[in-house]
Formats: structure tokens, C-alpha cells, sequence
């Protein structure tokens, strides 16, 4: 177990510019999270995925956020069009679908500052 | 989804128990509770989880309400490297979204 592995660790960008998270979960983890943290605040749900297929994606998330798995391995995150309040931790977490020890193992983030 | 409720901070002497409450008066029968802690700089951090029975690890024990409304986490004897900010949240058996709120932040007093 290697644990959930986030690239990169920090990404300072230009309004405006496009950026792009990669995650790359626990080997066996059929599911695969994303969430957005920012300072003094818990984890916030943006999107999940189950192998390929994304199942849910928050509200909040605007339409210059994209995810995508796939072959239901590595993810990534995309973000276009970057504003100054996309400045923010972005946290990747895996989990097993079913059974009763499906704990999140989360990653250490990469965090975003949008300048 | 159902939602926690957790004081803001806490403050424990090192070498002390320390006792983190959780209400979570929604909760449904398929709804496990889990904690999480975090450091700064870090992910958040399984630490335990539960469905009705109380629950022990090396890390932790988790005490559970017999009515299922409320939870707390005991760290038996707390250290310096404790002090994190500890979530506790709701997630029921079809593993989906799971929601997190501001937690409790833990201070351990040398």
C-alpha cells in the first residue's frame, strides 16, 4: 500500500491560465474522490468516480472544472479559465465500493494559488 | 446528506484523555460514523469508525450513543503530535459522497 499520491504538491498559476491535478489512488480502490479545502474550512465534496464512470458531481462546481478516470486508474482534475477564488487545497481521496471498511485514504493535495 | 456537529476547539493537557464529541441527530441505519484527523499540510487521516458497537484501534476508541445520535472520540492518552483538527462524518454503505464539516481543532498542552 503506497498510499494515494497527488501531482503536483503546490501550482502557483495566472488568472486565466489552465491547470491540471493528476491523482493517483490506492492500486486496488474502485472508487476515487475529489474534494476542495480551502484555509480554516473542512474538505468540500466536488466529484466522484466508480472505475471509469463519474456518479456524482457537486453543485457547486462550475462548468470550468472537469474530471475525468480513465480506465478507472489515475484521475485528473482540470480547471479552466483559473480565477482568484479557485485558489484553494485540492485533495484526492480512494476507497473499496462495498464492505464495512471503506475508509477514505485521502492524499496530500495539491495546492492551488491563482494569482 | 446527514450532517455532524462538532465544538469548534478543544484543549487537552499531553498525557491526558481527551474525549471529542460528535452530534449527528440525522443519522440513518445504514450511515457508519468515521473520523478523520488532519495535520497542517496533510490529507485528512483515517483514524476509526463504527456502526452501533463501540469500536478500539491503536490509534483510537469510538463510543457510540445507544440511540445512534451522537459519538465520541477518545484518544486515551494525548501527545503533542495529536493535535490536529479532527472530522467526524457520516458514510453509509453505498460509499458515495460523504460531507465534511469545519471539525474540531485540538490543541495538547505540553
Amino acid at each position: 500500500d503506497t498510499g494515494v499520491s497527488q501531482d503536483p504538491r503546490h501550482k502557483i498559476t495566472k488568472r486565466g491560465q489552465n491547470v491540471t491535478f493528476r491523482c493517483d489512488p490506492i492500486s486496488e480502490h474502485n472508487r476515487l474522490y475529489w474534494y476542495r479545502q480551502t484555509l480554516g474550512q473542512g474538505p468540500e465534496f466536488l466529484t466522484y468516480f466508480q472505475n471509469e464512470a463519474q456518479l456524482e458531481k457537486s453543485r457547486l462546481l462550475s462548468d470550468r472544472f472537469s474530471a475525468e478516470r480513465p480506465k478507472g486508474s489515475f484521475s485528473t482534475l482540470e480547471i479552466q479559465r483559473t480565477e482568484q477564488g479557485d485558489s484553494a487545497m485540492y485533495l484526492c481521496a480512494s476507497s473499496l465500493l462495498q464492505g464495512i471498511d471503506s475508509p477514505l485514504h485521502f492524499g496530500n493535495g495539491t495546492r492551488l494559488t491563482v494569482t | 446528506d446527514a450532517k455532524t456537529t462538532q465544538p469548534n476547539s478543544m484543549e487537552s493537557n499531553e498525557e491526558e484523555p481527551v474525549h471529542l464529541p460528535c452530534n449527528h441527530s440525522t443519522i440513518s441505519g445504514t450511515d457508519y460514523i468515521h473520523w478523520y484527523r488532519q495535520l497542517p499540510s496533510q490529507g485528512p487521516e483515517y483514524v476509526i469508525h463504527g456502526l452501533t458497537s463501540n469500536v478500539n484501534n491503536r490509534m483510537a476508541s469510538l463510543a457510540i450513543a445507544e440511540d445512534r445520535k451522537s459519538s465520541t472520540l477518545i484518544l486515551h492518552r494525548a501527545t503533542l503530535r495529536d493535535a490536529a483538527v479532527y472530522y467526524c462524518i457520516l458514510r453509509d454503505t453505498n460509499a458515495g459522497k460523504s460531507t465534511f464539516g469545519d471539525g474540531t481543532t485540538l490543541t495538547v498542552k505540553p
